[in-house]
């Protein structure tokens, strides 16, 4: 069964908008939580990644919110671009160990 | 760098026959995975080598699924015999960290089994 579930399945947001994804996970073990971006055709690329003793992480536009005591973390994209238009998977791991990927999220962002 | 290198990108076979997948890691990185990336199943971890040792291989489907990685620049994966379910691309990564955080993923290949 997937360790870490993601939603929603696909979202839509208008050029400059917020596009915000949430990934939830069962194992308090997972002490690493990376986010990848795939574009069709390509491998998934690594986008951020936060580990469980900060709550917040920010690289540019996009930002990564974790919350330890929900078990949840989330990925926000600040003045979403056209160019942002791709699929992004959540995922953990513990101990640098065995990545499990949430289901994926297509974001379409419209100019 | 050329980052992953995988070959061939798009692979068409038909059922029974013998296919072999092709990858050469960054070089420097010690782990490599092979992943299998469907609709319906997401990516999934197949197989894990560190130092050319395979470490993990809990995730091949079935005994039709073997992995190699005979040195540090080169694994394949090879399916024998092909079955039409095994449609799927098929991503190599490798990573300079034990385990695969901050992995980096090759193109990947597309394979359909008809």
């Amino acid at each position: 069964q997937q360790q870490v579930k993601q939603s929603p399945q696909s979202l839509i947001v208008q050029k400059g908008g917020i596009s915000i994804i949430n990934c939830a996970y069962e194992n308090t073990a997972f002490d690493y939580f990376p986010w990848y971006q795939q574009f069709p055709g390509k491998g998934p690329a690594l986008l951020i990644a936060i580990r469980p003793d900060v709550s917040e992480k920010k690289e540019g536009r996009f930002t990564i919110s974790f919350n330890k005591s929900a078990k949840q973390f989330s990925l926000h994209i600040m003045d979403s671009q056209p160019g942002d238009s791709a699929t992004y998977f959540c995922a953990a791991s513990m101990s640098d160990y065995k990545l499990s990927f949430g289901a994926g999220t297509t974001v379409t962002v419209r100019a | 760098d050329a980052g992953v290198i995988q070959s061939p990108r798009h692979e068409v076979t038909e059922m029974g026959q013998e296919v072999t997948l092709r990858c050469k890691p960054i070089s420097g990185h010690n782990s490599l995975f092979w992943y299998r990336q469907t609709m319906m199943r997401g990516l999934e971890l197949l197989i894990y080598f560190n130092n050319n040792v395979p470490i993990d291989d809990s995730g091949m489907p079935e005994d039709r699924f073997s992995a190699k990685m005979p040195n540090a620049s080169f694994s394949t994966l090879k399916i024998q015999p092909s079955e039409p379910r095994d449609s799927a691309v098929y991503f190599c990564a490798s990573s300079v960290r034990v385990g695969g955080t901050e992995a980096f993923f090759g193109q990947g290949t597309r394979l359909t089994v008809v």
